[in-house]
């Protein structure tokens, strides 16, 4: 079946250390997005990747990165330097990244820090 | 710049009752009009969304939305709600000149027996 898998579904991170979320798509989409969802907040965009090998910054990027080196990987890390990375955190693809593409989203990582 | 307000954090509805959830947004052109759906702990998926043409849009279960350019609105409805439709609902926005979607904070519907 084609589709996003995030994981892990649970994560555990102790404060100051870097921890890197997994997003995987088998659907040959181009663009590849990463969402921060906080309680009442909505979605917040933190990075983007329309073509591999290339990425932009999304709304919300301090203390985050990302790599696009394949087309079906987009991993987000999250960095010490995150202020309160505790959140819901969601990875999503579009087949060109184009504004009206529907954009197809995975279940999800759960972040807490201890 | 564009942005999206869903003014109902919550909304409770008896099931088999009708359902309007608002989402008013500002844009500077022509805005692509979208409503996504979240189970509990699970991602987002598309309901339906809307570029042009006709103003009342049909989407997946049985909702449908209208575009009313003269009010900024695009109003997400159901006739005739069902337990298994309690989720958070999330309205966006894009724009021409625009990447990416601007995601209203979301509505969450509960429904009652």
């Amino acid at each position: 079946d084609g589709g996003i898998t995030q994981s892990p579904k649970y994560l555990f991170r102790k404060e100051g250390q870097n921890v890197t979320l997994s997003c995987e798509q088998n659907l040959n989409h181009d663009a590849m997005y990463w969402y921060r969802q906080d309680p009442g907040q909505g979605l917040r965009l933190i990075y983007y990747s329309q073509i591999v090998n290339d990425f932009q910054k999304g709304d919300i990027a301090e203390g985050y990165s990302v790599s696009r080196e394949k087309k079906e990987s987009f991993p987000l890390t999250v960095t010490s330097a995150q202020k309160n990375p505790t959140a819901f955190y969601l990875c999503a693809s579009s087949r060109t990244g184009g504004i009206t593409d529907t954009q197809y989203f995975g279940p999800g990582t759960r972040l807490t820090v201890l | 710049a564009q942005s999206v307000t869903q003014p109902d954090i919550h909304i409770t509805v008896s099931e088999g009752a009708s359902l309007e959830l608002r989402c008013n947004y500002s844009y500077g052109a022509t805005p692509y009009l979208f409503w996504y759906v979240q189970s509990p702990g699970q991602g987002l998926q598309l309901l339906l969304k809307y570029f042009s043409g006709d103003t009342l849009v049909q989407g997946i279960k049985g909702f449908e939305a209208e575009f009313k350019r003269s009010q900024s609105s695009f109003n997400l409805r159901k006739p005739s709600v069902h337990w298994s439709d309690a989720a958070e609902y999330f309205c966006a926005v894009g724009e021409v000149g625009y990447s990416t979607l601007t995601f209203g904070k979301g509505t969450m519907l509960l429904v009652s027996p």
